[in-house]
């Protein structure tokens, strides 16, 4: 099945820097990446996806970029905002459908 | 448009006790999934059904955990008898089912935060 590794765990920003989250996967025939945003103890909210024929994506300050052949993904949020702080997971759909999701970034922006 | 409704929103028990929880998912969604989060991990997907058919419950601890959508619509996730370690975030998500190949956004509710005793 699929593995979905992300880094960092925790990620500390001064208010106004950009924030960037990296995560890799197993199975090649992957084609599926979203990214979710979890505020405490608020539900997963999806902020960005990509699909496997696409490299990159941008919406605003958020943005998502695809490498096949690595077999990685990255979140990238510029210009961040006290409201951008809380944990962001990546995943990847497996070539059965299935959402396998990291373990989670903690990001602090500070003022 | 009404998203994903789960309840209870909390729920307390003692260990050995039964207790269910309840999703709606977003009108219109075939597919609904229920997930297991613990504290500072990503959710982990226990079943995924596909209108009224479970087509993926390899990872439900089938001993004491069930789950069904009878028509199609609302699911229950019932434990029995639960663990201490069943305190976790059960979260159910929805997507429109109709896109193959498994690229489906999917849209999650609230969750139920159960505490076991």
């Amino acid at each position: 099945g699929e593995n979905v590794e992300q880094h960092p765990s925790t990620l500390s920003v001064q208010e106004g820097d950009s924030a960037v989250i990296k995560c890799t996967y197993s199975d090649s025939a992957s084609n599926y990446f979203p990214w979710y945003k979890q505020e405490l103890g608020k539900r997963p909210q999806l902020i960005i996806d990509i699909r496997s024929n696409v490299g990159e994506k941008k919406d605003q300050r958020i943005a998502v970029t695809l490498n096949k052949t690595a077999k990685h993904f990255s979140l990238h949020i510029t210009e961040t905002q006290p409201e951008d702080s809380a944990v962001y997971f990546c995943a990847a759909a497996d070539s059965w459908g299935k959402l396998q999701f990291g373990a989670g970034t903690q990001v602090v922006v500070t003022p | 448009e009404a998203g994903v409704v789960q309840s209870p929103r909390y729920k307390i028990i003692e260990k050995k006790q039964p207790v269910a929880f309840w999703c709606n998912p977003i009108s219109g969604h075939n597919t609904l999934y229920w997930y297991l989060q613990n504290l500072g991990q990503g959710p982990e997907l226990l079943i995924r059904y596909e209108n009224e058919e479970a087509v993926d419950d390899s990872q439900l601890p089938k001993d004491r955990f069930s789950a069904e959508r009878l028509k199609g619509v609302d699911s229950t996730l019932k434990i029995q008898p639960a663990e201490l370690g069943d305190s976790a975030v059960y979260l159910c998500a929805s997507s429109l089912g109709k896109r193959t190949g498994g690229d489906e956004t999917q849209y999650f509710g609230p969750g139920t935060r159960l505490l076991v005793l």
